[in-house]
């Protein structure tokens, strides 16, 4: 069974801060999402990650994706309030590309205070 | 605007009364999926379907029906629902086939379901 684990569950941080979150999966996949979600909202995405050595950035987040780890990383830099939000990653373990099988990681709530 | 819609966006009900959710999207995608989340959980799939009369089971798939008369609605279907279905449904949906642009998922408001 897919065990896809994020760490930390909770994270709070000071404004201006940077900080990594790890999203640990347990088989092989090339393919991961990050999302955001706000309270009471839907999922936003994010970055798509489809390949081994993969970065994403937008504003102060940055993903990666090392397949050969299992791992994915979303860094954030310089921490603003606005970025409070609960961040998800999700590994699609379809055997096909047409296929899609999302499992989620648990979620990681970050709260950025002043 | 391209989205992702689902009816009712909140529903109380109580146990045993048949319910359904709908689901449509505007975007001509082939690929649609129901989501359960619950607290500690995350997310997790109940059905898919790849497209028109083509589904199947996600993770969670007891005491759900889907079906996919249409390409563009994929409704979600509570035959008797229980308590412990209690929980935010959410739908999504993409293109299939490959190409970077064709993995974005894109997710509907959600919809709050208590079974009482």
């Amino acid at each position: 069974e897919l065990k896809v684990e994020q760490n930390p569950l909770f994270l709070s941080m000071q404004e201006g801060k940077n900080y990594t979150i790890y999203c640990n999966y347990s088989t092989t996949s090339d393919r991961l999402y990050w999302y955001r979600q706000d309270p009471g909202k839907s999922l936003e995405s994010l970055f798509v990650l489809l390949s081994n050595g993969a970065v994403k950035q937008e504003g102060r987040l940055m993903a990666s994706l090392d397949t050969k780890a299992r791992l994915s990383t979303l860094h954030i830099t310089a921490a603003v309030h606005d970025l409070s939000a609960t961040y998800f990653c999700a590994v699609d373990t379809a055997n096909t590309g047409t296929a899609s099988k999302l499992t989620f990681g648990t979620g990681t709530r970050l709260q950025v205070t002043l | 605007e391209a989205q992702v819609t689902q009816n009712p966006r909140y529903l109380i009900t109580v146990t045993g009364k048949k319910l359904t959710v709908t689901c449509s999207q505007n975007m001509n995608h082939e690929y649609m999926s129901w989501y359960r989340q619950d607290p500690g959980l995350g997310l997790r799939q109940i059905y898919y379907s790849m497209n028109v009369e083509v589904t199947d089971k996600g993770d969670v798939p007891e005491g759900y029906k889907v079906s996919r008369k249409e390409k563009r609605n994929f409704p979600l279907i509570l035959e008797s629902p229980s308590p412990n279905q209690t929980s935010l449904y959410f739908c999504a949906s993409r293109f299939s086939g490959t190409g970077s642009f064709s993995y974005e998922q894109y997710f509907g408001p959600g919809t709050r379901l208590t079974v009482t």
